[in-house]
C-alpha cells in the first residue's frame, strides 16, 4: 500500500523548459513535503519542502505547490537545465506525532533533452 | 566539511550471515536514520537513532537492529540475512532529533545477499 505515489517513471523535457513532477498521497495525517534529487552514485540530496499549512514554495528555479484537498503536490523547475537530469523523489511526513521517519515515492526520472 | 560518510561501499553475503554497515554523520549533526532502498523503489525508513537510542522505528523486523556512538556515529545490523535485503541501505544524518527533516544522505552502502 503506497501512501506516496510517482505515477511517471520517467519525463523528457527539453533544455530550456519547464519541468513539472507530480505526486500523490494518500495518508491525511501528512503534513510536511519534501523533494529530493539523486544522482547516480550518489546519495539523495534534499531540494525543496512545503509544509501543509502553505500552498507554494519557492527557491530560485525551483518551486512546490502543494493542493490539499486534492492530495497533490508538484515540483516546477524553471527553466530546465542539463544538471538538472536525476531521479526526483517525493517524500512526506506526519509531525503531529508519531512520525515513522519519511515516507518515499518510487521516483521520477528526469531527463533534459538539449 | 566532510558529508555523511557511508562504509564499505558494497558488501557481498550468503543467505542466513549477519552484516554491519557504518555511518559517520555530517559534522555537526547528531541524529541519524537509515533508509533501505530496494530497486525500483523509494527509500524505505528502518530506524532512527538520536541521544544512542532508538526514536523511531519503521516496518522493518528485529533482524534489523542498530546503534549510535557517543561520537554519533551509527551502525546497522542485519541478521539472519535473505536474499531480499539485498538494497542499497542509505544513512541519513540530521541535527536536533526528530521533526528536524533537512536530512543530508551518504551514498549508501550496496548489499547483495546470494
Amino acid at each position: 500500500d503506497q501512501q506516496v505515489k510517482q505515477n511517471s517513471p520517467s519525463l523528457s523535457v527539453q533544455e530550456g523548459r519547464i519541468s513539472i513532477l507530480n505526486c500523490d498521497y494518500t495518508n491525511s495525517m501528512f503534513d510536511y513535503f519534501l523533494w529530493y534529487k539523486k544522482y547516480p552514485a550518489e546519495g539523495p540530496t534534499f531540494l525543496i519542502s512545503i509544509s501543509s499549512i502553505k500552498d507554494k514554495n519557492e527557491d530560485g528555479r525551483f518551486t512546490v505547490f502543494l493542493n490539499k484537498s486534492a492530495k497533490h503536490l508538484s515540483l516546477h523547475i524553471v527553466p530546465s537545465q542539463p544538471g538538472d537530469s536525476a531521479v526526483y523523489f517525493c517524500a512526506a511526513i506526519s509531525r503531529r506525532g508519531g512520525a515513522d521517519g519519511l515516507t518515499f515515492g518510487k521516483g521520477t526520472h528526469l531527463i533534459i533533452q538539449p | 566539511d566532510a558529508g555523511v560518510t557511508q562504509s564499505p561501499t558494497h558488501l557481498i553475503k550468503t543467505r542466513g550471515q549477519q552484516v554491519t554497515l557504518r555511518c559517520s554523520p555530517k559534522s555537526g549533526h547528531d541524529t541519524v536514520s537509515w533508509y533501505q532502498q530496494a530497486l525500483g523503489q523509494g527509500p524505505q525508513f528502518i530506524f532512527q537513532y538520536y541521544e544512542e537510542e532508538e526514536r523511531q522505528r519503521g516496518n522493518f523486523p528485529d533482524r534489523f537492529s542498530g546503534h549510535q556512538f557517543p561520537n554519533y556515529s551509527s551502525e546497522l545490523n542485519v541478521n539472519a540475512l535473505l536474499l531480499g535485503d539485498s538494497a542499497l541501505y542509505l544513512c541519513a544524518s540530521s541535527r536536533g532529533g526528530m521533526n528536524n527533516y533537512g536530512y543530508t544522505f551518504g551514498s549508501g552502502t550496496r548489499l547483495t545477499v546470494v
